[in-house]
């Protein structure tokens, strides 16, 4: 069974400072990906990477997938209040491509 | 209108009762998907579909059932509701043509007394 651990599970900083959550998985997955959820919403796509070793940025997010396609992180440079929300990675698995979820990473920036 | 819809947003139900709970996509995606979402344990999936002829049972399916009667609607039915079903449900989608993510909908909150 593939299995995704997020850490840290929860995370509270000030506006401007720097974060990092990782996701890390002793399988290999083909793909992986970082959704956002906001209370009362489903998931949102955020990043998708796919080659060992990539790195992605959006705006002040910066995605790494691991060489060994087992690992990700996801940095945030000047946090904002806008950042606040339940982060989660997802691996798409071997066997067709279904996705596996992090536990999730719960983000609070305080103005 | 949301590209995928799920009905109702909110369900208080009792121990015991069939429940059902409906998702509608417009994307055009083959593929769809149930999951329910529980604090501190993520999204775990418990029915899954890639056409409309095919139904596959995810990590969590006992205690579910499925029917995806279109390519566009795919339902998730409790047939006898207890407390530990009590969750967030979501219904999501993607393109079997294209490495893309999913796409969910805004989930049922759904309660068992």
């Amino acid at each position: 069974t593939q299995l995704l651990e997020q850490s840290p599970q929860f995370l509270s900083i000030q506006e401007g400072e720097n974060l990092t959550v990782y996701c890390n998985s002793s399988s290999v997955f083909s793909s992986l990906q970082w959704y956002r959820q906001e209370p009362g919403e489903g998931p949102v796509l955020l990043v998708t990477v796919v080659t060992g070793g990539e790195v992605k940025k959006l705006k002040r997010l910066t995605f790494q997938f691991g060489d060994a396609r087992k690992d990700s992180s996801l940095h945030i440079t000047a946090a904002q209040p806008g950042d606040t929300g339940l982060y989660l990675c997802a691996g798409a698995d071997n066997q067709g491509g279904k996705l596996i979820f992090g536990q999730g990473t719960e983000l609070s920036v305080k103005p | 209108d949301a590209d995928v819809t799920q009905t109702p947003r909110n369900r208080i139900t009792k121990t015991g009762k069939r429940i059902m709970l409906e998702c509608s996509q417009t994307k055009g995606h083959d593929r769809m998907y149930w999951y329910r979402q529980d604090p501190g344990l993520g999204l775990r999936l418990i029915y899954y579909s890639f056409d409309v002829k095919d139904i596959n049972k995810g990590e969590i399916s006992d205690g579910y059932s499925v029917s995806r009667q279109a390519q566009a609607k795919f339902s998730l039915s409790l047939e006898s509701a207890i407390p530990n079903q009590t969750a967030l449900y979501f219904c999501a989608t993607s393109d079997s043509a294209r490495a893309g993510g999913y796409t969910f909908g805004s989930g049922t909150r759904l309660t068992v007394v």
